[in-house]
């Protein structure tokens, strides 16, 4: 089945870097991009950007660009996303999920990833 | 940017219908998905491209958007549909995904 398995918890002090894998299985890596999605405590959802599995071009949130960088290991199927200059804002649950191209839904996510930012 | 208005909550009883707004400027002219989010898990799609549903999701979840509002119903609604929700869209203006606040359902 259709499964995305993320990197266990990480906790980071402030002005650090993280950087959280998942890795897919059971489809086509190279048929599907993979969005990054963070959920701050007790908030909503956050897009943080996206990367192709084919090309591994990426396309980050706004807010984010100069902090977050998507790469991407086609051998493996699996999705880095890299996080730096760590603040305490940055601590949230991080889930990757499964995206159909430009505006499409995310039908699949990871069980999310914990990372905790704390001096 | 782009933004998405929802309840924070929406209180029903078990057998009734749900009904959860998401507001935002012309929004029927964009492609709106749903999700539900259960306390400590991950989010799961319930509704994609406005109406459509996933496999596997009963067919309890519907979608409709038009205007300025798209909605989420859910009929019968069951102790296991509370959840958080969160509508979806794609802001072509700054390239970015946006979503609504979330709606928290409780089946009293």
């Amino acid at each position: 089945q259709v499964q995305l398995l993320q990197s266990e918890a990480e906790v980071k002090k402030p002005g650090a870097s993280v950087t959280v894998s998942c890795k897919a299985s059971g489809y086509s890596f190279l048929s599907h991009g993979l969005n990054w999605v963070r959920q701050a405590p007790g908030q909503g959802l956050e897009w943080m950007g996206w990367i192709s599995g084919h090309t591994g071009n990426t396309n980050y949130a706004k807010n984010l660009q100069g902090r977050v960088t998507m790469t991407r290991d086609t051998s493996t199927s699996t999705v880095y996303m890299e996080v730096r200059s760590l603040r305490s804002d940055d601590t949230a649950v991080y889930f990757c999920a499964r995206g159909g191209g430009v505006g499409r839904s995310f039908d699949v996510w990871g069980q999310g990833t914990r990372v905790t930012v704390s001096s | 940017s782009y933004v998405l208005t929802q309840p924070p909550s929406v209180s029903v009883a078990p057998g009734q219908t749900a009904s959860i707004t998401c507001e935002g400027n012309n929004i029927g002219s964009k492609n709106v998905h749903w999700y539900q989010q259960r306390p400590g898990q991950a989010p799961v799609l319930v509704v994609y491209d406005d109406s459509d549903r996933p496999s596997g999701i009963p067919e309890r979840f519907s979608g409709s958007n038009s205007g300025n509002t798209a909605t989420l119903t859910i009929s019968r609604v069951e102790a296991g549909d509370e959840a958080d929700y969160y509508c979806q869209v794609w802001d072509i203006t700054r390239d970015d995904y946006v979503f609504g606040p979330g709606s928290t359902v409780t089946v009293l």
